[in-house]
């Protein structure tokens, strides 16, 4: 079936450091892939998505490539700020009518 | 604000016990699931549910069990509470599927600890 591995966390780093969050998949088919972030406090929210090969998903910095080549979706983001301080998950979607699979988030933390 | 509401926020009970949880989706939004969240576990999916069907299973016990109802409004019961059943409980709704969007709207949870 359908997985998703995240890196280990927690991560922690200063304010404008350059932040890499791995994820690897594994899937059959062609999923879609997505990062889902989580404030304290509150639900998820999507933060960014790709749908197929080579394309790459941003928003608010962050950026992810999707790599078939290496069933990779690495989330990054050139300067992190205290604000970016959240859980992080990835998650893939099988096909149109498929359920998310989420990794097991990954808790970034800021210091200013 | 996401627009999914779930209520109550915060459940404490006792083992043995049934709770049930109740989430509102988006307006418009046909589809319903329930996640689990614990510190071990990570994000679980339970159930989901599209404009009142069952449409998928995931890891969910056979004491647990849940609806959707005419009105959209889905409710998850929890029965013969143990100990490990402690955890956020998420629901989410999208308009369809989910599938390739991948939008999910996630309301902010409901806590259970059982004691």
């Amino acid at each position: 079936g359908n997985s998703v591995t995240q890196m280990e966390g927690p991560v922690t780093l200063s304010e404008e450091a350059f932040l890499t969050i791995n994820c690897t998949y594994t899937a059959t088919g062609y999923p879609s892939l997505f990062w889902y972030v989580q404030y304290p406090g509150e639900g998820l929210q999507l933060l960014l998505k790709a749908t197929k090969a080579d394309d790459k998903g941003s928003n608010k910095g962050f950026e992810a490539t999707y790599r078939k080549e290496t069933t990779s979706f690495h989330l990054e983001k050139g300067s992190v700020q205290v604000s970016d301080s959240a859980v992080y998950f990835c998650a893939l979607s099988g096909g149109a009518n498929s359920k998310l699979t989420f990794g097991k988030g990954i808790t970034l933390s800021v210091r200013p | 604000d996401s627009g999914v509401t779930q209520t109550p926020k915060h459940l404490i009970t006792a083992t043995g016990q049934r709770v049930t949880l109740r989430c509102s989706p988006r307006s418009g939004d046909l589809s319903v699931y329930w996640y689990q969240q614990s510190l071990d576990q990570g994000l679980q999916f339970l159930i989901q549910y599209y404009n009142g069907e069952e449409r998928a299973k995931g890891n969910i016990l056979e004491r647990f069990s849940a609806q959707q109802f005419p009105d959209l409004h889905s409710e998850l019961n929890l029965s013969s509470l143990e100990l490990g059943d402690s955890a956020l409980y998420f629901c989410a709704s999208s308009v369809s599927g989910g599938g390739y969007t991948g939008e999910l709207f996630f309301g902010e949870g409901s806590r259970l600890t059982v004691l």
